[in-house]
């Protein structure tokens, strides 16, 4: 049961533009979710979180935006930079020690 | 600081052998989490552990296990190697699990023949 979707493998963006990487839920009870982000050959880095008490947290060029009525949040990166292709996994705390993560968006910025 | 350390970082195992890997937490963190990351699943949970003891575990075979020695040192063994093993097995840590501040090592890249 994959709690934690996302639907888009991956993405392709021109460079400068805005990037947008969707996530949907489905457990209702989820009530912090965070981004990470993947090079090859490294592990993910914690890039942004939100907490379900907010629809919006913005850091520098990375904004998440929630909306619990439909279980789903994205993460727009405006402008893009060749610098962020990589994967994109969104994820949730189920319990404290364990995270439930989506399958990851490929992000590709072409210049 | 020194980040999160995983040993190796490829292995090459036959189907039937077992394997160990091992990761070496921050310094001061005492959580450490395994996930495996394969095409298309995204990572999944194997379990966690803190203080030598395993806090929770997710929906894998008893193959697969793992234990925490008191310097917060962790190893997980696959016993029994399956193809489909074959996999991104990446360590995290944390000051203590329930903050959500995991740092990832690079991990292991397991292929079994």
């Amino acid at each position: 049961d994959q709690q934690v979707k996302q639907n888009s493998p991956s993405l392709s963006v021109q460079e400068g533009r805005i990037s947008i990487l969707n996530c949907d839920y489905t457990n209702s009870m989820f009530d912090y979710f965070l981004w990470y982000k993947k090079y090859p050959a490294e592990g993910p880095t914690f890039l942004i979180s939100i907490s379900s008490i907010k629809d919006k947290n913005e850091d520098g060029r990375f904004t998440v935006f929630l909306n619990k009525s439909a279980k789903h949040l994205s993460l727009h990166i405006v402008p893009s930079q060749p610098g962020d292709s990589a994967v994109y996994f969104c994820a949730a705390p189920l319990g404290a020690q364990k995270l439930v993560f989506g399958q990851g968006t490929r992000l590709t910025i072409n210049p | 600081k020194a980040g999160v350390t995983q040993t190796p970082r490829y292995l090459i195992k036959t189907r039937g052998q077992q394997v160990t890997l091992s990761c070496s937490p921050i310094s001061g963190h005492r959580s450490v989490s395994w996930y495996q990351q394969t095409p298309g699943q995204g990572l999944q949970f194997l379990f966690e552990y803190f203080s030598e003891t395993q806090r929770n575990k997710g929906n894998f075979p008893g193959r697969f296990s793992g234990r925490q020695f008191s310097n917060s040192r962790s190893e997980m063994n696959v016993s029994t190697l399956e193809l489909g093993d074959s996999a991104l097995y990446l360590c995290a840590s944390s000051p203590d699990g329930g903050d959500y501040g995991y740092t990832f090592g690079s991990g292991t890249r397991l292929t079994v023949v």
